[in-house]
């Protein structure tokens, strides 16, 4: 069965420090993963990976894959009050019609 | 934002009575998704469309049927709800199987 676990479920930071999310994955014929950002709405997108090592970044966010152990890290540097939300994980696999199989979610609090 | 629209946003229904659930979109996006979010199970997939006339089952379908007669429209139908069917609503589209998708502002259902 295929499987998207995200960690940790939960976190309180204060306002400037760096945190460091994970999404593992146990997938057949994985095509791509996703990262969406949601704030009590409708979940907005980050980013997808597709290919293992090169990183994608947006500004002090960013992520990398690696497809031989599993797993991605979504980084936010420098975090404000506003980067609290909860960050979904997605992956999608091949010949499925672009459906995407979430995790549960990192809820991110951040504390002035 | 990507133009899609959810009506009706908020709805309270008996146990037993029928529902539909609008998705509209203005971007004449191939693919549509209809998701349920519920507290620790992250997003579900509940049924895809994947052009006019085609759609397919995502993982928890049971009670739910779908329906697609133009580009534009995908409406969710619960055929006698239930109070496991209490959960918030979101329609997503994508442009291909390929790219990411954006998701609609979700329908909050309370079925009593």
């Amino acid at each position: 069965e295929d499987k998207v676990v995200q960690s940790p479920l939960s976190l309180v930071v204060h306002e400037g420090d760096t945190v460091t999310l994970n999404c593992s994955y146990e997938v057949t014929n994985f095509r791509s993963l996703l990262w969406y950002k949601q704030e009590k709405k409708a979940p907005t997108f980050l980013f997808m990976l597709t290919s293992s090592g090169i990183e994608k970044k947006s500004g002090r966010l960013s992520s990398i894959l690696d497809k031989k152990e599993l797993f991605s890290i979504l980084n936010i540097t420098a975090t404000q009050t506003g980067d609290s939300a909860v960050y979904l994980c997605a992956v999608e696999l091949n010949d499925s019609w672009g459906k995407l199989q979430f995790g549960a979610g990192t809820q991110v609090v951040v504390t002035p | 934002d990507a133009g899609i629209t959810q009506s009706p946003r908020h709805k309270v229904t008996e146990t037993g009575t029928p529902v539909t659930l609008r998705c509209h979109q203005t971007e004449n996006h191939r693919y549509m998704y209809w998701y349920r979010q519920d507290p620790g199970h992250g997003l579900r997939l509940i049924h895809y469309s994947y052009g006019v006339k085609d759609t397919d089952k995502g993982e928890v379908s049971d009670g739910y049927s779908v329906s697609r007669s133009k580009t534009e429209d995908f409406l969710l139908t619960l055929e006698s709800a239930t109070s496991s069917q209490t959960s918030v609503y979101f329609c997503a589209i994508g442009q291909s199987s390929y790219n990411e998708q954006f998701f609609g502002p979700g329908t909050r259902l309370t079925v009593l």
